[in-house]
């Protein structure tokens, strides 16, 4: 399986501000997803990041606020922008290695605090 | 709707005795489940996926689709299964988004 990194690991921000979260993976993979794991919540998928064009976005969750990169098959970047204490969460990355493929792998998560 | 259910949100047993967790389901299509586990300091992975039939640290899954319920179970639980379990499902176009359950976080009592 592919070896997925993210930083930052945590961070703690303040309120109106933004944070990019990066994505990094050792090897080409074709999907990558980023989710939101809310404080004792389960995990619920922001958006697809696709590489070349624009990232697909789950219901409730708009590029305005989530900006995603991705740049090449190796990485991508989430933006948190304008956040608020609501925004607090981990969130993480995971990768697919082929379309059709459903096992997906994680990366270890960013912890965010806004204060 | 494409649903996930854990009905526990905490489940404790003694070493030794059986484990299962429970998982229901609700999804029009074919489903396919997994079940990933975080243990302790630890990053999510995938423990096991309904296609493979397989046993993975002596924990099975069967999928009942009359019942909608994809079960984890091991018939005597060990100290390091203490960790945190998700049930997952795959939806969408290529069955590529993951639709999580609410988790359930198993203590084994030594």
């Amino acid at each position: 399986s592919a070896v997925i990194s993210q930083k930052p690991s945590r961070d703690i921000c303040q309120r109106g501000t933004s944070l990019t979260i990066q994505c990094q993976v050792d090897s080409q993979v074709t999907m990558m997803f980023w989710y939101r794991q809310q404080p004792g919540q389960s995990l619920t998928l922001i958006a697809t990041a696709n590489q070349g064009s624009e990232a697909t976005y789950e219901s409730g969750f708009v590029i305005d606020k989530f900006p995603i990169s991705r740049p090449n098959l190796t990485f991508s970047t989430l933006t948190v922008s304008n956040m608020s204490p609501e925004d607090s969460s981990i969130y993480l990355c995971s990768v697919a290695q082929a379309f059709g493929l459903s096992e997906q792998y994680f990366g270890p998560g960013t912890r965010l605090t806004v204060t | 709707a494409q649903r996930v259910t854990q009905p526990e949100k905490l489940l404790s047993v003694f070493k030794g005795a059986p484990v299962e967790l429970k998982c229901n389901y609700s999804y029009s299509g074919s489903p396919e489940l997994f079940w990933y586990v975080q243990y302790s300091r630890q990053r999510l992975q995938l423990l096991l996926r309904h296609i493979s039939r397989e046993s993975i640290k002596g924990f099975t899954a069967d999928l009942n689709k009359g019942e909608t319920s994809f079960h984890l179970k091991k018939p005597f639980a060990q100290e390091e299964d203490s960790a945190m379990y998700y049930c997952a499902l795959s939806v969408g176009q290529g069955a590529q988004k993951l639709v999580f359950g609410q988790g359930t976080r198993l203590t084994i009592n030594p």
